[in-house]
């Protein structure tokens, strides 16, 4: 079954506003990355985590893999951070990181 | 901020006819990996390297699908007859060890 729950899937944010997306696993994993896939389909790595919490500017993730969950927390948000996100994790090094479903995120003036 | 190189960046080929894409890891990253992005945006893993050795794979067994990554020469995904279906985004990606992995842009296959 599926690995990987990703919510939500689609999110609608007004400029200078923030919120979380999430990552479910269903088996436990050795590390989690974020991505923001641009209108290109260019994917952009925001952070990769073995465990604990990171942080860059107006974005911070944390993994928790006891819990079997990531989480990826935008504030402030701007309209050139829409795109979809995604979650990918790995059971083990080397193994295929395994992709969530993606959230859509639009940001509006 | 990756350095994966893939080519081309879009492709059109007819059903039934080969299509060949290539991809330049980042140096000094000796596993890479190939997934496929369809409409609904859902990424399905298809093979990965360690050097030249396969270390995973979906299983091909249309057989239509092979990729290889020889010494000194980009890594490729070829698909021998197209389908429709297999129109997609197709994205390489590499890795050092136990790193995060950086995907190249990507090569848009549109099968016609």
């Amino acid at each position: 079954g599926d690995q990987v729950e990703q919510s939500p899937s689609a999110l609608s944010l007004h400029e200078g506003t923030g919120s979380a997306l999430r990552c479910n696993f269903t088996t436990t994993m050795r590390a989690v990355q974020w991505f923001q896939q641009n209108s290109r389909g260019s994917l952009i790595n925001l952070f990769y985590l073995a465990s604990g919490t990171k942080e860059n500017g107006r974005l911070k993730s944390t993994f928790n893999s006891k819990e079997s969950y990531s989480t990826l927390h935008i504030r402030d948000a701007q309209l050139e951070d829409s795109g979809t996100y995604f979650c990918a994790a790995e059971v083990l090094n080397n193994n295929a990181p395994r992709f969530g479903a993606g959230t859509k995120l639009s940001v509006k003036p | 901020n990756s350095k994966v190189i893939q080519t081309p960046r879009y492709l059109v080929k007819g059903q039934g006819q080969k299509a060949k894409m290539r991809c330049i890891p980042e140096k000094g990253h000796p596993v890479v990996f190939w997934y496929q992005q369809n409409k609904n945006n859902e990424f399905k893993f298809l093979i990965n390297f360690q050097n030249q050795e396969v270390l995973q794979q979906i299983d091909m067994t249309e057989k239509r699908f092979s990729a290889e990554c020889p010494s000194n020469s980009p890594c490729s995904l070829e698909i021998q007859s197209s389908e429709a279906g297999d129109s997609a985004l197709y994205l390489c990606a590499s890795k050092q060890g136990n790193t995060e992995v950086f995907f190249g842009k990507g090569t848009r296959l549109t099968v016609v």
